[in-house]
């Protein structure tokens, strides 16, 4: 069974901390994404990544970075947490996309951060 | 600029009865939809999806139609079960891999 496995489902930080959000996936999938999820905003894209050590800006990104130095895992960086950064993170991957009527990502479970 | 959009942020149904949730867009260039299920404390899961070459697609309880001239699409479950009760999110597609996720309508089928 595929998977994309986040390393924390809850983490409390406080402001100003550096934080450090881990994602591995094992279908040596290409692509790789990072959403945060709020109440009536839906899931919004803060960075991906189609490749290793490559990444592109999505909708969110300020306050945010991103590393991916293996194929498998793709880090969310916090440089200095803040509240209004307290969301439901979500990972997720997928292959590159060819006209599969089965297209679509698969997501980590999710990390809930509370920045306080 | 919110390109999809889902109006409703709730649903409620009886179960047995039909669910429909719908979903609008806006950007002409998305050329894949999707329907992710989402429960408490999970990751979404795909449900469904409909190329934008297509108006139909149909899988099991859920269908999935697609009118491009009004940009709406909206996904239909026959009979709703109270295991469908999630928050369910649409998302689109343009170039790339990249989707485009709506706000989410929490459908709760009570028993």
């Amino acid at each position: 069974d595929v998977k994309v496995t986040q390393s924390s489902r809850y983490l409390v930080k406080r402001t100003g901390e550096k934080v450090f959000l881990e994602c591995v996936q094992d279908m040596d999938h290409e692509n790789m994404f990072w959403y945060r999820q709020d109440p009536g905003l839906g899931l919004r894209l803060i960075y991906f990544s189609y490749d290793v050590k490559m990444k592109e800006k999505g909708d969110i990104p300020e306050g945010y970075s991103v590393s991916r130095e293996k194929k498998e895992r793709f880090s969310l960086i916090l440089e200095s947490a803040s509240t209004n950064q307290t969301s439901m993170y979500l990972c997720a991957s997928t292959h590159i996309p060819q006209d599969s009527p089965n297209y679509g990502y698969t997501f980590g479970s999710g990390t809930r951060l509370t920045v306080v | 600029d919110q390109q999809v959009k889902q109006n409703s942020p709730s649903l409620s149904v009886q179960e047995g009865r039909i669910s429909i949730l719908n979903c609008d867009y806006t950007n002409s260039m998305f050329d894949y939809f999707l329907w992710y299920k989402k429960y408490p404390a999970e990751g979404p899961t795909f449900l469904i999806s409909i190329s934008s070459i297509k108006d139909k697609n149909e899988d099991g309880r859920f269908t999935v139609f697609l009118n491009k001239s009004a940009k709406h699409l909206s996904l239909h479950i026959v009979p709703s079960q109270p295991g469908d009760s999630a928050v369910y999110f649409c998302a689109a597609r343009t170039s790339g891999s990249r989707l485009t996720f709506g706000e989410g309508t929490q459908l709760t089928v009570n028993p």
